[in-house]
């Protein structure tokens, strides 16, 4: 089993629509939790942190389930520009530190 | 402003012959990181300095070097650049090891 596993995607999406990406991590002991963007030849940009109360960030919601390992990412009303790779990225935190990004889902939003 | 910056940002080398790639930041952030990634697939960490403490991941290649000789700037070092070793190289920085991770624009590598 993979440390940390994405919907393999690509989801191909109209405007407006919403958007649910899923991830599940195998180790109880990771501590921080991530989303990240990458458009096609560009490095990976925050989008946002994941925490356990849950967040929202505009059209963007990040929810986390610590009890069954799974993150989750709602886009809401999507637009063109949200069409890009997101990854899910998970740290060990301290002692064994290690960040591990899972593969990434692709997103095309079409008009 | 650019706050982690990687130069070249284009790099051609030839089979073999060593070749050095550059990261610096300005966000005084204590850890750094160098990652490989190629096309389609997730970036792979290959080690990180938390501050002066250099940490190697177990699978990354003692081909792979790197080297920190002040908090805003971090160099890897590829000993004898193979075609497998042809990648985007990202650099990233964080606050701590459990904080978010900010991205250079990272050097694509070509070998030759």
């Amino acid at each position: 089993r993979k440390e940390v596993e994405q919907d393999p995607g690509p989801f191909n999406v109209p405007e407006g629509a919403t958007v649910a990406f899923n991830c599940t991590y195998s180790n109880s002991a990771s501590q921080s939790f991530f989303w990240y963007r990458q458009d096609c030849r560009k490095e990976p940009k925050l989008l946002m942190s994941v925490y356990s109360s849950g967040n929202e960030d505009g059209r963007f919601t990040a929810q986390l389930n610590r009890a069954s390992q799974y993150i989750s990412l709602l886009i809401r009303d999507s637009k063109l520009s949200d069409s890009a790779t997101y990854l899910c990225v998970v740290n060990l935190g301290t002692g064994g530190f290690k960040t591990i990004f899972g593969a990434g889902t692709r997103l095309f939003v079409k008009a | 402003d650019a706050m982690v910056i990687q130069n070249p940002r284009y790099q051609v080398t030839q089979f073999g012959k060593p070749v050095t790639l550059s990261c610096s930041q300005t966000l005084n952030h204590n850890v750094m990181y160098w990652y490989q990634q190629k096309s389609s697939q997730a970036p792979k960490l290959l080690f990180h300095y938390y501050d002066k403490d250099f940490n190697n991941e177990a699978d990354t290649p003692d081909n792979f070097q790197s080297r920190r000789p002040n908090t805003s700037f971090c160099f890897l070092d590829i000993r004898s650049p193979g075609l497998g070793d042809a990648a985007m190289y990202l650099c990233a920085t964080s606050r701590d090891k459990t904080y978010e991770q900010y991205f250079g624009p990272g050097t694509r590598l070509t070998v030759t």
